[in-house]
């Protein structure tokens, strides 16, 4: 069945420390990808996204994010959190196939300890 | 940048009452908009896909009578949960896609709204 992976339900790291978000898809072509964050009670947020060329893509706060075709993921990174990145982020797939349609991850819940 | 509106942005209304939930994109033109629902520490499912001027296309398992949904105008998209139930209590999050189908970069662009929260009593 077609899906988004995120294997991390949540995640605690500590402040300056280096972060990676596991995201893994199994949709057949090159899908377009995105990692979008969310505080409490609030939309969503985009921080990337890829569509083609470069796998190695920046956005916004520091965030950057890899696509590996061979492992089918979308990991996220950032080299030092900050205590204001707690939040919940999502992985986010656009099959290209589908009219646009979006299936999201379940969703990892980051902690930052002072 | 493209900015989407949710309003209200949360609500309480009693068992057996309907409620209504407007998705507004502010400086850009939708032909399509989404309509999400987003359990406590769960992620987003999609429930329905609302193009202007037609039917909306609701997701397995989504009630159609029970989430009436209307995209009358390329800006606005509406979502009435009718005859509410305990059980429909959630975060209902809206997107809207812009129109600008040039480029890539713009054309699988979706933005999101802030979200509702429906609480049934």
């Amino acid at each position: 069945a077609q899906s988004v992976t995120q294997p991390d339900i949540h995640i605690t790291v500590s402040e300056g420390a280096s972060l990676e978000l596991r995201c893994n898809y199994s949709y057949g072509a090159t899908p377009y990808l995105f990692w979008y964050v969310q505080s409490p009670g609030q939309g969503l947020q985009l921080l990337l996204k890829y569509f083609s060329g470069d796998t190695l893509v920046q956005g916004i706060k520091g965030f950057e994010a890899e696509f590996k075709r061979s492992q089918s993921s979308f990991n996220l990174r950032k080299p030092s959190v900050h205590w204001s990145d707690a939040a919940e982020y999502f992985c986010a797939v656009d099959p290209t196939d589908t009219g646009n349609q979006f299936y999201f991850g379940t969703g990892t819940s980051l902690t930052v300890i002072p | 940048g493209a900015v989407v509106s949710q309003h209200p942005s949360w609500v309480i209304c009693k068992s057996g009452t309907s409620v209504k939930i407007e998705c507004r994109s502010l400086d850009f033109q939708a032909t399509t908009m989404f309509w999400y629902r987003q359990f406590p520490k769960q992620s987003l499912m999609l429930m329905a896909t609302s193009n202007e001027g037609s039917k909306a296309t609701y997701e397995q398992g989504v009630e159609k009578d029970k989430f009436l949904i209307n995209h009358a105008s390329l800006t606005l998209s509406t979502l009435t949960v009718t005859s509410a139930h305990p059980e429909d209590s959630s975060f209902y999050i809206c997107s809207a896609r812009d129109l600008d189908g040039r480029t890539p970069a713009h054309y699988y662009e979706q933005y999101f709204g802030p979200g509702t929260r429906l609480t049934v009593t």
